[in-house]
């Protein structure tokens, strides 16, 4: 079967940096997805990642091993409004979107 | 602004009862999407349409219909409502490219009790 883990919840500092992983086991690979969702709101993109490597955009970064099966999400700099849920996703041979149940960040001053 | 909207943000219905989600977007997407969100789970694929009048079922469509007459508009369709269908719909939309990052736009949601 296809599987995505995600660690449930995670609790770290304002202005710290905290690293959110996903490992995958799908039927294929062809891109992971980073989303976010604050509580009550609308999923919204914020990484894709398709080759081996790190991928910056501002005070986020995205990793993705495709020999390990293994993604990450790295927050910098955190601020308050980061507080939200992170789901990962895997297009597998098919291009359909596998979803991870998402991790709770919690942001403490 | 991009947009999906979705009609109902929450929703109360009884056992037994007929519901219909709305979702319309303003993008000229041509495909649309509903999952629904649980807790603990994955987002989980109901339904989806490449076109109008097309649809093709994801991976949990039983007690589930839509319907797609026009381009900007998917509808979800819960013929007879169970308990077991409360949960948060999400509905989604995209263009056609289907490689590279092609993005999903969500709408903020519908959250459906059935009492």
């Amino acid at each position: 079967g296809q599987n995505i883990d995600q660690p449930t919840e995670m609790t770290a500092t304002e202005g710290a940096i905290v690293q959110i992983n996903c490992t995958y086991q799908t039927s294929g690979f062809n891109g992971l997805f980073w989303y976010q969702q604050h509580a009550g709101e609308a999923p919204t993109f914020l990484s894709y990642n398709v080759l081996d490597g790190l991928e910056e955009k501002g005070r986020f970064s995205s990793f993705l091993s495709r020999s390990k099966g293994y993604s990450y999400l790295l927050l910098k700099e955190l601020q308050m409004k980061d507080s939200a849920s992170y789901l990962c996703a895997v297009r597998d041979s098919n291009y359909q979107l596998i979803w991870g149940a998402g991790t709770k960040l919690i942001i403490k001053p | 602004d991009v947009k999906v909207t979705q009609s109902s943000r929450y929703l109360v219905k009884r056992t037994g009862e007929k519901v219909f989600l709305e979702c319309v977007q303003d993008m000229d997407h041509e495909n649309m999407f509903w999952y629904r969100q649980d807790p603990g789970l994955g987002l989980r694929l109901i339904y989806f349409s490449y076109d109008v009048k097309m649809k093709e079922k994801g991976d949990i469509p039983e007690g589930y219909s839509v319907s797609r007459e026009k381009k900007e508009r998917f509808s979800l369709i819960l013929e007879s409502a169970s308990t077991n269908q409360t949960s948060m719909y999400l509905c989604a939309s995209t263009d056609q490219e289907v490689s590279g990052a092609n993005v999903l736009t969500f709408g903020a949601g519908s959250r459906l009790t059935v009492l």
